[in-house]
């Protein structure tokens, strides 16, 4: 999607190894967020971001940290991939308007 | 679980077809959002309605909230087969700015 990119497109790791999707914007948007989607479970909120140097907690963030030094930039790593972290992980912003989030294109991680 | 209930979770129809797709919640809201997702591909909001609103419509998308219920529903007006996605319901549910999506419904439109 026009403004937000998410890299890598897909991945494979071994576990136990460590792995940072980056999710960039040019939007210049304040919130941003990232996404877990698995089958039957739709989108779980793994961390968010208010701003710079500020993130919190979503609903599934054990195993995950993020980071986000920059406004454009947000990261998130996962300190030692585990099996149950394979999954299609999307990255969206916000500015809190009557258009929602916009999502990027998501990155297709599985962990072997 | 914070998420709510999407139903049907699958719904197949004709083209020129209304579909209609429920969703529920279970605590306070701001707002509802729906979104749309082509197979593969991330999602694309579609319409947000706030917690003082009752309907709102946006082309042939027509959306209604019952707070009192805590529902809502999506109906798609004479639908066409690009309209064949998945599509999620999602609660703001408080000034935190986080979204929590429902499971959503996949819909077929058959040419």
């Amino acid at each position: 999607d026009a403004g937000i990119t998410q890299s890598p497109r897909h991945k494979v790791t071994e576990t136990g190894t460590p792995v940072t999707l980056r999710c960039h914007q040019t939007e210049n948007h304040r919130y941003m967020y990232w996404y877990r989607q698995d089958p039957g479970h739709g989108l779980r909120l793994i961390h968010y971001s208010y701003g710079v140097k500020d993130t919190d907690k979503g609903e599934v963030s054990d195993g995950y940290s993020v980071s986000r030094s920059k406004t454009e930039d947000f990261l998130l790593t996962l300190e030692s991939a585990t099996s149950s972290q394979t999954s299609v992980y999307f990255c969206a912003i916000s500015e809190r308007s009557e258009y929602g989030y916009t999502f990027g294109s998501g990155t297709r991680l599985t962990v072997v | 679980s914070q998420q709510g209930e999407e139903d049907p979770q699958a719904l197949s129809i004709q083209e020129g077809e209304n579909a209609t797709m429920n969703c529920s919640y279970k605590t306070s809201i701001n707002n509802l959002q729906w979104y749309r997702q082509n197979s593969g591909r991330g999602l694309v909001h579609l319409i947000l309605i706030r917690s003082n609103e009752r309907e709102k419509h946006s082309g042939r998308l027509r959306v209604t909230l019952d707070t009192s219920k805590k529902s809502s529903s999506l109906l798609i007006t004479a639908s066409r087969a690009a309209d064949t996605a998945s599509y999620f319901c999602a609660r703001e549910m408080d000034s935190s700015y986080k979204l929590i999506f429902g499971s959503g419904t996949r819909l077929l439109v058959r040419p």
